[in-house]
């Protein structure tokens, strides 16, 4: 079985550049969450779906991020105007469900350095 | 609202020693724990989870008991290898709920030679 896809692996920006990231999660889960992570700390959620609509956004800062999930498959997060604050991992996990199976599948990631 | 706490940013250990990482967490609902590991450059993986008071659950050679008297759910191995360097995550959830997990801080486990 496939595991959760993210790319890219590695970006970096100087501070008012955009960037995207895209996220391919296990086949057939529902739900689809993105976190970020700085560096040594926990995963902080975002905003997160199922299928197509978004459940929970209230941690995504919604003047410069933003995340899609439009056919309930794939999920992009877009940065639209960095901040050296906004360095951090970026994850996608998935998982089945709502999340009742207990169990989230994260991806490897994409860091995220802001200059 | 919901917590977790981990207490040790950073533990050092020798090759061999056994380990306890600490998790406590405050709720008001029935809960349910994880622990995730992390290595280095690497996506977070489930290692244990219970929401059965009092009940042993290992995976791996590590083990946790979820006590509910005290609100822990401590990880812990009698024997640590060098590959078990990584950062280590408890996290809860509301039982039988579709709510988000509530992540602790994270404990770094270094083992050296």
């Amino acid at each position: 079985e496939a595991g959760v896809t993210q790319s890219p692996r590695y970006a970096v920006l100087q501070e008012g550049q955009a960037v995207s990231f895209w996220c391919d999660p296990i086949s057939g889960h529902d739900t689809l969450y993105w976190y970020q992570q700085p560096r040594d700390q926990g995963p902080q959620l975002l905003v997160y779906f199922r299928d197509e609509a978004v459940i929970d956004n209230s941690q995504l800062p919604s003047d410069r991020f933003s995340a899609v999930r439009p056919k309930g498959t794939n999920s992009t997060l877009k940065i639209q105007s960095a901040k050296q604050g906004d360095t951090a991992t970026y994850l996608c996990a998935s998982s089945l469900d709502g999340g009742r199976q207990n169990t989230l599948y994260f991806g490897a990631g994409t860091r995220l350095s802001v200059l | 609202g919901d917590s977790v706490t981990q207490t040790e940013g950073l533990v050092t250990l020798t090759k061999g020693l056994p380990v306890m990482l600490n998790c406590t967490y405050q709720t008001t609902y029935s809960p349910f724990l994880f622990w995730y590991v992390q290595h280095l450059n690497e996506a977070p993986k489930l290692l244990l989870k219970s929401s059965t008071d009092n009940k042993r659950t290992e995976h791996q050679g590590f083990y946790a008991t979820l006590h509910k008297s005290s609100s822990s759910f401590h990880l812990q191995k009698s024997s640590v290898q060098l590959s078990d360097s990584a950062l280590y995550f408890c996290a809860l959830r509301e039982k039988d709920s579709n709510y988000q997990l509530i992540w602790g801080s994270g404990t770094k486990l270094i083992i050296k030679p």
